[in-house]
C-alpha cells in the first residue's frame, strides 16, 4: 500500500524558511515523478512544484518560483520542499502527491504569520 | 496561461438525482483533464483521469466526458457519501497543472 507522510510544517514568520519532508513507502520512490500541492484554508488545491524521478528536472508555479526548491533523496525514499522567503499567502496545507495524482499524503500545515 | 472555470459553484440535490458539473478551459486542452473529489479535512481523491477514464476502485456512478474546451462530470445517482467538493484539473505538455475553482455538492 502506498503511503506518503509529510512533516516539517509549523508556524513561521514572514521572510522565514521551512523544509517539508515527505516519507514514501509501499512503492519505489525513485521510479516516479512527484508533486507538491497546497491548499489554503477554505480554498481549492493548487499545484506548487514537480520533480522528475532522478531529481534532475523540476518545475514550479509562478507564485513560488525563486523561493521554493523541490528535491529528493531516493536512497531515503524521501521528497522535500525547501521554502524560503515565506509570505503570509503561503499559508496552506502542503501535500506530496504521486505523479498521476492517485496518491496523496495527509498534508502538513504551514502557517506564515507575525 | 490556461484558465479553468467550473459551474455551478455549488448545488443541492436529492439522493438519487443525476448531478452534472461542467468545466471549461480558456483554450483547447484536448483531453488533458482530471476530476477530483474532496471531503472536508481530507486530501483530494482522483476520480476521473484523461477526461473520461474511471480511476480503479471508483464507483461507476461517476463519469466524465468532453474534449477540447468543454468537459462534463456526472454522478448518475447521488448518494449521501458523495457530499463533497469536486475539482477539475488541467495538465499540459509543459507538465504544469491548473485546478478549477471547485463545485460544492450538498444533499437537499
Amino acid at each position: 500500500e502506498v503511503q506518503l507522510v509529510e512533516s516539517g510544517g509549523g508556524l513561521v514568520q514572514p521572510g522565514g524558511s521551512l523544509r517539508l519532508s515527505c516519507a514514501a513507502s509501499g512503492f519505489t520512490l525513485s521510479s516516479y515523478w512527484m508533486h507538491w500541492a497546497r491548499q489554503a484554508p477554505g480554498k481549492g488545491p493548487v499545484w506548487v512544484s514537480r520533480i522528475n524521478s532522478d531529481g534532475s528536472s523540476a518545475r514550479y508555479a509562478d507564485s513560488v518560483k525563486g523561493r521554493f526548491t523541490i528535491f529528493r533523496d531516493n536512497a531515503k525514499n524521501t521528497l522535500y520542499l525547501q521554502m524560503n522567503s515565506l509570505r503570509v499567502e503561503d499559508t496552506a496545507v502542503y501535500y506530496c502527491v504521486t505523479w498521476q495524482w492517485k496518491d496523496w499524503g495527509q498534508g502538513t500545515l504551514v502557517t506564515v504569520s507575525s | 496561461d490556461i484558465q479553468m472555470t467550473q459551474s455551478p459553484s455549488s448545488l443541492s440535490a436529492s439522493v438519487g438525482d443525476r448531478v452534472t458539473i461542467t468545466c471549461q478551459a480558456s483554450q483547447d486542452i484536448d483531453n488533458y483533464l482530471n476530476w477530483f473529489q474532496q471531503k472536508p479535512g481530507k486530501a483530494p481523491k482522483l476520480l476521473i483521469y484523461d477526461a473520461s477514464n474511471l480511476e480503479t476502485g471508483v464507483p461507476s456512478r461517476f463519469s466524465g466526458s468532453g474534449s477540447g474546451t468543454d468537459f462534463t462530470f456526472t454522478i448518475s445517482s447521488l448518494q449521501p457519501e458523495d457530499i463533497a467538493t469536486y475539482y477539475c484539473q488541467h495538465y499540459d505538455n509543459l507538465r504544469l497543472f491548473t485546478f478549477g475553482p471547485g463545485t460544492k455538492v450538498d444533499v437537499k
